[in-house]
Order: C-alpha cells, then sequence, then structure tokens
C-alpha cells in the first residue's frame, strides 16, 4: 500500500464546475497535510495547507480533512481553465516535522 | 535571490559518467530537500538536510547518489556512474525549520537525461 494514494486521473469537469480530488494516507499520526499544483514542465507550487480537522477554505478553494479516515481532499470552486494540471497531495510525518510524503497526483483538466 | 535556483537547467549525459547537480536556496532557510521526478509520477524523495543535524538520506536510491550541503547553503547532488534509469527531473525544495508551518518552496529543476 501507498503512504499517499491519489487517482491518476485525468479528471475532467466543465469551466464553472466544482472539481473534487481525493487523497487517503497510511500513516496515522500525520499532522500536516498540504495540496501543491504542478503545471505541465514547471515545478509544484503550494496552494494550500491544513493541520485540523474540517474545512479551510482560500478563495475557490477548499481543503478538507478527516483523519478518522485518513483522508484530505480539495475542492475547486468555479473551475477555470487555468486550474489544468496536477494536484500533488503531500502529507507531514508522525510528530510533525518538515519531511513530507508526495502522492502521485491527479490530473485535472477543466473544459470549455 | 528571490526563490530557490538550480542549476544547470538540463544536462545530457552519457552511461557511467558522473553528474553534479546545483541547488542555492532561499536565503534564510534552513532546511533543503532534493527530490526525483520521473515522468508523470510524483516526487520521490532522496534526501533531506535539517539545519545542523545530520541529513536524512532515507531516499537515495542507491550508493551512486550522494549530496553535501556547504555552510548550511547551497547544496550539490553528485550521481555516479549514473545509469538511464537515473534520467529524472531533479528538485530541488527548501523551507524553514518549524514545526508549525513548512511551506517547501520548490526550484525550476534540472532535467537528467542518460544515454
Amino acid at each position: 500500500q501507498k503512504e499517499v494514494e491519489q487517482n491518476s486521473g485525468p479528471l475532467s469537469v466543465p469551466e464553472g464546475a466544482i472539481a473534487s480530488l481525493n487523497c487517503t494516507y497510511s500513516d496515522r499520526g500525520s499532522q500536516s497535510f498540504f495540496w501543491y499544483r504542478q503545471y505541465s514542465g514547471k515545478s509544484p507550487e503550494l496552494i494550500m495547507f491544513i493541520y485540523s480537522n474540517g474545512d479551510k477554505e482560500d478563495g475557490r478553494f477548499t481543503a478538507q480533512l478527516n483523519k478518522a479516515s485518513q483522508y484530505v481532499s480539495l475542492l475547486i470552486r468555479d473551475s477555470q481553465p487555468s486550474d489544468s494540471a496536477t494536484y500533488l497531495c503531500a502529507v507531514g510525518p508522525t510528530g510533525g516535522g518538515n519531511k513530507l510524503t508526495f502522492g502521485t497526483g491527479t490530473q485535472l483538466k477543466v473544459e470549455l | 535571490g528571490a526563490g530557490v535556483s538550480q542549476s544547470p537547467s538540463n544536462k545530457v549525459t552519457e552511461k557511467g559518467k558522473d553528474v553534479e547537480l546545483r541547488c542555492d536556496p532561499i536565503s534564510g532557510h534552513t532546511a533543503l530537500y532534493w527530490y526525483r521526478q520521473s515522468l508523470g509520477q510524483g516526487l520521490e524523495f532522496l534526501i533531506y538536510f535539517q539545519g545542523n543535524s545530520a541529513p536524512d538520506k532515507s531516499g537515495l536510491p542507491s550508493d551512486r547518489f550522494s549530496a553535501e550541503r556547504t555552510g548550511g547553503s547551497v547544496s550539490t547532488l553528485t550521481i555516479q556512474r549514473t545509469q538511464q534509469e537515473d534520467s529524472a527531473v531533479y528538485l530541488c525544495a527548501s523551507s524553514y525549520l518549524d514545526y508549525s508551518y513548512n511551506e517547501q518552496f520548490f526550484g525550476p529543476g534540472t532535467r537528467l537525461t542518460v544515454l
């Protein structure tokens, strides 16, 4: 079992729709969770982080964390073609710290 | 500098040759990370320098891979006797060493091609 699992996609959504990206993790003690966006041929960039159970909203993005289910998701409202990218879920280690484990990413395509 | 820089941006080498990849982290960042990303794959952790502590080398795939960080700043990743399976984009990232907030900022990467 991979430590951080994501559906590779592609996930296709029409412009203006809500895109829902999911991630599960195996380390029950993980305390920090990150979503990075990576455009084709570019480096990853952080878009959201979440530490506590529940929802965290930032503009069109909402991160959702459920530690009991070991599940973290990213919702993108009013999806735009510019949101088309690969979204990487990253999980911090038990006890905190800086070493992150990344999933393989979900490719999102927002269609006109 | 404004961000993490890496050099070279592209490197083509022949199988069996040694290569050195360089990373300049953001000034003031005491944590530095190396990752490898193969085509269509996620980020594979290689090594992590955490301030003055011993580096976490648990992700290095073989003893052909090594890395140094001099003066707590610039880092060099060395791959000896390169193999075709070493072809990938090598990404460097840096961050503050802070338990509560450890956003990693990535450099543009070095694309390594081993012929």
